[in-house]
């Protein structure tokens, strides 16, 4: 079946850059686009970028400078990377999948990433 | 970036009754083919975010028929027939014309 699993450190020092893995099964990164969004402690949803099926790549313009997204299509896997963090990047990080502007119909559990020294 | 503004922030609702969530977007989500790129999730309390709604009017799979999803250009709404307690959570709108945006939310509490 269809699942998102992300996976990376809880805990980030400040300026230190956040590496997150999003592993997928039940679907091909080749035919669904893979999504990152975030969600502060009690806030709103906040999307980051995404990773197309071809292979290209959006970001959100205010995280744009600071944010890199790739993927290994071998392993099934979309990668985060965001430099320069603050405490207010603290939050819970999740991965998603859409094709065809279907919406995001499947989500990953989330992982929480906190960022403190 | 398109903002989308949600009203209200919160809604009581007695079971049985029905609720509706209403959307607001800066710029118009009808694309020249016809089609509304806006949709709707629900975060129930400690999970992730799940789809009901997608492309305006269209319930995602296995979404009980109770909810429902209208509007024009740039005004939507969700409405949410019969409220049950596992309805209880936050309804975020969303759309998918240009870089993806949300809604700040609308918290549902059952009186």
């Amino acid at each position: 079946q269809v699942q998102l699993k992300e996976s990376g450190p809880g805990l980030v020092q400040p300026s230190q850059t956040l590496s997150l893995t999003c592993t997928v099964s039940g679907f091909s990164l080749t035919s669904y686009n893979v999504h990152w969004v975030r969600q502060p402690p009690g806030k709103g949803l906040e999307w980051m970028g995404r990773m197309r099926y071809n292979g290209d790549t959006s970001y959100n313009s205010a995280l744009k400078s600071r944010l890199s997204i790739s993927r290994d299509t071998s392993k099934n896997q979309v990668f985060l990377k965001m430099n320069s963090l603050q405490t207010d990047d603290t939050g819970t990080y999740y991965c998603t999948r859409d094709r065809y502007y279907g919406g995001y119909d499947y989500w990953g559990q989330g992982v929480m990433v906190t960022v403190s020294s | 970036d398109i903002v989308m503004t949600q009203a209200p922030l919160s809604v009581s609702v007695t079971p049985g009754e029905s609720a509706s969530i209403s959307c607001r977007s800066s710029k118009s989500l009808l694309h020249s083919n016809g089609i509304t790129y806006v949709y709707w999730y629900l975060q129930k309390p400690g999970k992730s975010p799940q789809l009901l709604i997608y492309r305006m009017s269209n319930l995602a799979s296995g979404v009980p028929d109770r909810f429902s999803g209208s509007g024009s250009e740039t005004d939507f709404t969700l409405k949410i027939s019969r409220v049950e307690a596992e309805d209880v959570g936050i309804y975020y709108c969303g759309q998918l014309l240009e870089n993806p945006t949300f809604g700040a939310g609308t918290k549902l509490e059952l009186k």
